[in-house]
């Protein structure tokens, strides 16, 4: 079975400093992982995503993600914060060698950067 | 402009009744999905595609049903057998599966009294 854990519901920072938001994934094989944003009463957008390669991963809006496959996790990071970053952030894999169709999500992280 | 559709963005039904879900796209996408979106509970996949004529159950498949008759189409029905089915639904397409990232439609708010 495949899954995804998001250890803090939420997340503060301030404007101009460094943000992470933690996702770590359990899978039998070799994982995809996701990251989408979910700005309010909208539907989910994509970020950025881990297939294979350079362990980190460039996205949209200035987010990055490292793959540590030894931590088994991918957090997602921004070296400075916007107020417009806040949003519910949700990761995503998919266990490659079992079932490549499946998504399975966390639980979302909610962002708030404040002024 | 290329995207997902969903429709209609507000829905309400007594219990007992069926309702379906519509969704469409046109990014030539073959694979489709349907979640379900609680707080606090992120989003759990119902069913998806992977081909025109084709389907899997998800994790919460139960008291929902679907079908994959045309490639930019994939309706979803609750059923009345659904213990909650007030929910926020999203539909989601992408080009394949494994690698390939979701798009999604901007929901639908179901709400049964």
């Amino acid at each position: 079975a495949q899954s995804v854990a998001q250890p803090e519901d939420q997340v503060n920072v301030a404007e101009g400093n460094p943000l992470t938001v933690k996702c770590t994934y359990s899978v039998s094989g070799n994982p995809y992982l996701f990251w989408y944003v979910q700005y309010p009463n909208r539907g989910l957008q994509f970020l950025l995503k881990y297939i294979t390669g350079d362990n980190l991963v460039k996205g949209s809006y200035g987010f990055e993600a490292e793959f540590n496959k030894s931590q088994t996790s991918f957090h997602l990071k921004k070296p400075s914060a916007l107020v417009s970053d806040s949003a519910l952030y949700f990761c995503a894999v998919r266990d490659i060698d079992t079932n490549a169709g499946k998504s399975t999500f966390g639980d979302g992280t909610t962002l708030t950067v404040k002024p | 402009d290329g995207g997902i559709t969903q429709s209609p963005k507000y829905l309400f039904r007594k219990e007992g009744q069926n309702v379906t879900l519509s969704c469409e796209q046109n990014l030539n996408h073959d694979a489709m999905y349907w979640y379900r979106q609680d707080p606090g509970q992120g989003l759990r996949l119902i069913y998806y595609s992977q081909i025109v004529n084709d389907f899997q159950k998800g994790d919460i498949a139960e008291g929902y049903s679907v079908s994959r008759e045309k490639k930019e189409s994939f309706p979803l029905t609750v059923t009345s057998a659904q213990k909650n089915p007030t929910a926020f639904y999203l539909c989601a397409s992408s080009l394949r599966t494994g690698g390939d990232e979701q798009y999604f439609g901007p929901g639908t708010r179901l709400t049964v009294t």
